[in-house]
């Protein structure tokens, strides 16, 4: 999956299935944990964070799973749309107004 | 509601001479922000503004400057461009109290050859 670091370019789904996209960060002192989404032409929209005190968030169609142990950060998005396809990217805030984001993942959602 | 807007769309810089990225918001935030985004390096901050009239540096603010003379705008200016700064730029805001949730505009496209 998607490190902060290293890059996972495409991630190939149906419409309909449920999607997961991955990312391991490496601060095990930052305290929270965001998603954002980037549409073609556009800038990075944010979806939704965690903080380090929790394990699991759900939003709209979405859920961020947190595994501090082995420093882990996942993005679920339920019945996969084609309007999902973007680049998502996880961030890390290493301090109070300092993210770290990855390279990014980009979600194709194929008809 | 615009948000965030920034002007030009692209430019095509020559090497040396200098240009202001233009950066507005609507959303009446404190901190302000500029990225880079360059391919296989993500976001990277150039410089960051908590509140009107203070600036500060961020991870790569070499080459940069920025400005703060009202809650609404922070221009980017590059003094002497050089081909290394070619990248899609991205201002971004947020609530002073809320900084990982950032609002980004469209972001300008620069080539400096």
């Amino acid at each position: 999956g998607e490190s902060v670091g290293l890059h996972l370019p495409t991630l190939s789904v149906q419409e309909g299935d449920n999607s997961i996209i991955n990312c391991a960060y490496s601060n095990s002192a930052s305290d929270y944990f965001i998603w954002y989404k980037q549409e073609s032409g556009k800038g990075p929209q944010f979806i939704i964070d965690i903080r380090s005190n929790m394990d699991k968030r759900q939003g709209q169609r979405v859920t961020v799973l947190l595994n501090k142990t082995v420093k882990h950060l996942s993005l679920q998005i339920a019945a996969t749309q084609p309007g999902d396809s973007a680049v998502y990217f996880c961030a890390e805030r290493t301090g109070f107004q300092k993210l770290v984001f990855g390279t990014g993942t980009r979600l194709l959602v194929s008809p | 509601t615009a948000g965030i807007t920034q002007a030009p769309t692209s430019q095509i810089l020559a090497a040396g001479r200098s240009m202001t990225l233009r950066c507005t918001q609507d959303m009446r935030h404190n901190a302000m922000y500029w990225y880079r985004q360059d391919l296989g390096l993500g976001l990277r901050l150039i410089h960051y503004s908590n509140t009107a009239g203070t600036t500060g540096k961020g991870e790569v603010p070499d080459g940069y400057s920025v400005s703060r003379a009202n809650t609404d705008d922070f221009p980017l200016t590059l003094a002497s461009a050089v081909p290394s700064q070619t990248s899609v730029y991205f201002c971004a805001s947020s609530d002073i109290g809320t900084p990982e949730k950032l609002f980004f505009g469209s972001g300008t496209q620069l080539s400096v050859l």
